[in-house]
């Protein structure tokens, strides 16, 4: 059964600075990989997806990610955080029957 | 308008009541899911349906049963709360070829299990 690794339950980083958010897949490789985030107080929306194709995937609000096949990961970053960044984000990769398994998240602070 | 839809958006019962939550889509699709969310612990999969005749438990379906009333509409009963049940609740619906595996959130329903 998929499972999922997300390392770090809380990161801090200052405005500007470069975001990684770390994601890794059990490993039988999924045929989707998402990202969602959640900001204070909302639901879930999509930030990126993987499907086919190139490997580096771009979302919206400056965000990519790269799946990593022989490193089973699909790490999120962005060059510079903004503190409309802060949210909590969650990466989800397809398990079987038509499923997303999602970790268990991780909470992003912004500091001025 | 929302796409998904979800009643109540918090509510607060007692130990031992009945709840239902519903959630409604105009998206069209099939697929329907109903997590919870625990901090800490991401979102867990309760019960999904592919159609009205379909409904499968998901990781953590005791305590909890589902009705898809029609394609648009899967609703969540809670038959007699417990505080543990205290958690965010999401609806989320895919049709999952044409949205390769994308889900579509509801806002959430907090629910408070005194």
């Amino acid at each position: 059964a998929q499972s999922v690794t997300q390392l770090g339950s809380h990161v801090s980083v200052s405005e500007g600075a470069l975001v990684l958010l770390r994601c890794n897949y059990s490993s039988s490789v999924p045929p989707y990989l998402f990202w969602y985030v959640q900001y204070p107080n909302q639901g879930l929306q999509l930030l990126l997806k993987y499907t086919t194709g190139a490997t580096l995937v771009k979302g919206i609000n400056g965000f990519e990610a790269e799946f990593k096949k022989s490193e089973t990961s699909f790490h999120l970053t962005k060059p510079s955080a903004h503190m409309s960044d802060a949210a909590e984000y969650f990466c989800a990769p397809a398990g079987g029957s038509e499923k997303l398994v999602f970790g268990k998240g991780t909470k992003l602070t912004v500091n001025p | 308008d929302a796409d998904v839809t979800q009643t109540p958006r918090n509510r607060i019962t007692k130990t031992g009541k009945r709840i239902m939550l519903e959630c409604s889509q105009t998206k069209g699709h099939d697929r329907m899911y109903w997590y919870r969310q625990d901090p800490g612990l991401g979102l867990r999969l309760i019960y999904y349906s592919f159609d009205v005749k379909d409904i499968n438990k998901g990781e953590i379906s005791d305590g909890y049963s589902v009705s898809r009333q029609a394609q648009a509409k899967f609703s969540l009963s809670l038959e007699s709360a417990i505080p543990n049940q205290t958690a965010l609740y999401f609806c989320a619906t895919s049709d999952w070829i044409a949205s390769a595996g994308e889900q579509f959130f509801g806002p959430g329903t907090r629910l408070t299990v005194l």
